[in-house]
């Protein structure tokens, strides 16, 4: 299947870190991702991770993959206001022919200044 | 280079009626998805095209259809509107290949049926 599960709401001060966390259900993932939505806009692409790679930084954006426990998560660090926004992760499959993403049901991140 | 480009952005419709949505990819990107995002479902995958045929399909009704052109232009027609088909609807482009550069997605276009 392809179940992707999030938690709803994460709250963090600014300056601090967030951890935003994700589990799936496929083991056939083939990549594996992480947008951001603001209010009223579409989907913004973060950041993403092959499934056989089990960290990737990206300036304040760190992904770390537990294949076995399939398990991902999006660490920002010094989270700002402007990071309020919901956060999706998504895994691609491929499926006859073609690569389907599959989404999770986003966290929202709240940042209190 | 242009991201994504949804047209309109923002539309209202009547219980019954029929509308189309226009998405047009990335310069170069093949694949175009479709997806529906509402409070209740959260994202749900549509449909896939890449070069002019429809690669994947998911699970909606038969009201829900497609198209791409040459040009990888897509359009999406949801025929005999409901309420509950009132969501932002929201594509995305990508090169169509194995490899995966992420998918880019457009701003969305916001149908809301009365």
């Amino acid at each position: 299947g392809e179940d992707v599960e999030q938690s709803l709401f994460l709250s963090v001060r600014e300056g601090d870190s967030s951890v935003i966390n994700c589990t799936y259900t496929d083991s056939s993932s083939t990549y594996l991702y992480w947008y951001k939505q603001e209010p009223g806009a579409g989907l913004q692409l973060l950041t993403y991770i092959f499934s056989n790679m089990d960290m990737k930084q990206d300036q304040r954006l760190t992904v770390l993959l537990n294949k076995k426990d399939k398990h991902l998560s999006l660490r920002i660090a010094d989270t700002q206001t402007g990071d309020s926004a919901i956060y999706f992760c998504a895994e691609s499959i491929y499926q006859t022919g073609a690569n389907n993403l599959f989404f999770g049901t986003g966290t929202r991140l709240t940042v209190i200044p | 280079k242009a991201g994504v480009t949804q047209t309109p952005r923002y539309l209202i419709k009547t219980r019954g009626q029929q509308v189309t949505l226009s998405c047009s990819p990335i310069s170069g990107h093949r694949s175009v998805s479709w997806y529906q995002q509402t409070p209740g479902q959260g994202l749900q995958f549509l449909f896939e095209y890449f070069s002019e045929t429809q690669r994947n399909k998911g699970n909606f009704p038969g009201r829900f259809s497609g198209r791409q052109f040459s040009n990888s232009r897509s359009e999406m027609n949801v025929s005999t509107l409901e309420l509950g088909d009132s969501a932002l609807y929201l594509c995305a482009s990508n090169l169509g290949d194995h490899s995966q550069g992420g998918y880019t997605f457009g701003s969305g276009t916001r149908l809301t049926v009365v």
